[in-house]
């Protein structure tokens, strides 16, 4: 199972939105409505920010959304803070395993 | 509240194993999965595989085939992970997840270092 394609970075000013992209194939991003996200500290554990696409847990700003289409998935960060600076995951269900993408480092300017 | 503890950082020398521990409190672990997700310095995150608790049964990613080894002891609400014939590309940051559906990590242990070096 490869790894879900994800741009390795993406930035934006305070204010602003960024769009993260994830692609995966049929077998995982494409196959499932389960797709989820994950945000990122240096030294700290991921955190689950979106679930089965555009679920959000309690507690996560809902200036996180998530949505699919066809087999690329995209996180979305609008009203960006600087506390938003930090790497994000997108994972897929992919029948057998679970997969992750590669990363992308968000950066606030 | 709900928490997953682990056990602490291990150093190995390359061939031997190395057993994980992530204990569950908060809530009752059975029916609820763990999740085993390992991050090499600078690395992105890397699915290694799952036990279901109560059940026992899981499923691994075939990249370890054979070296890994997902348990349980629900008496004691904590699952295991055993990684064996370490290799130095094996250093690595070791997390369980909670997976509280279906590919829904929302509870995770603070991570386990395992360093593999001669």
């Amino acid at each position: 199972q490869s790894a879900l394609t994800q741009p390795p970075s993406a930035s934006g000013s305070p204010g602003q939105s960024v769009t993260i992209s994830c692609t995966g194939t049929s077998r995982d991003v494409g196959g499932y409505n389960y797709v989820s996200w994950y945000q990122q500290h240096p030294g700290k554990a991921p955190k689950l920010m979106i679930y089965e696409v555009s679920k959000r847990p309690s507690g996560v700003p809902d200036r996180f959304s998530g949505s699919k289409s066809g087999n690329t998935a995209s996180l979305t960060v609008s009203g960006l803070q600087a506390e938003d600076e930090a790497d994000y995951y997108c994972s897929s269900f992919a029948g057998r395993d679970n997969v992750f993408g590669t990363g992308t480092k968000v950066t606030v300017l | 509240q709900v928490q997953l503890v682990q056990s602490g950082a291990e150093v190995k020398k390359p061939g031997a194993s190395v057993k994980v521990s992530c204990k569950a409190s908060g809530y009752s672990p059975i029916g609820y999965a763990i999740h085993w997700v390992r991050q090499a310095p600078g690395q992105g995150l890397e699915w290694m595989g799952w036990i279901n608790g109560g059940s026992g049964t899981g499923e691994f990613s075939q990249k370890f085939q054979g070296r890994v080894t997902i348990t349980e002891d629900t008496s004691a609400s904590t699952a295991y992970m055993e990684l064996s014939s370490l290799r130095s590309e094996d250093t690595a940051l070791y997390y369980c997840a909670r997976n509280n559906g279906y590919n829904t990590f929302d509870v995770w242990g603070q991570g386990t270092m395992v360093t593999v070096a001669s």
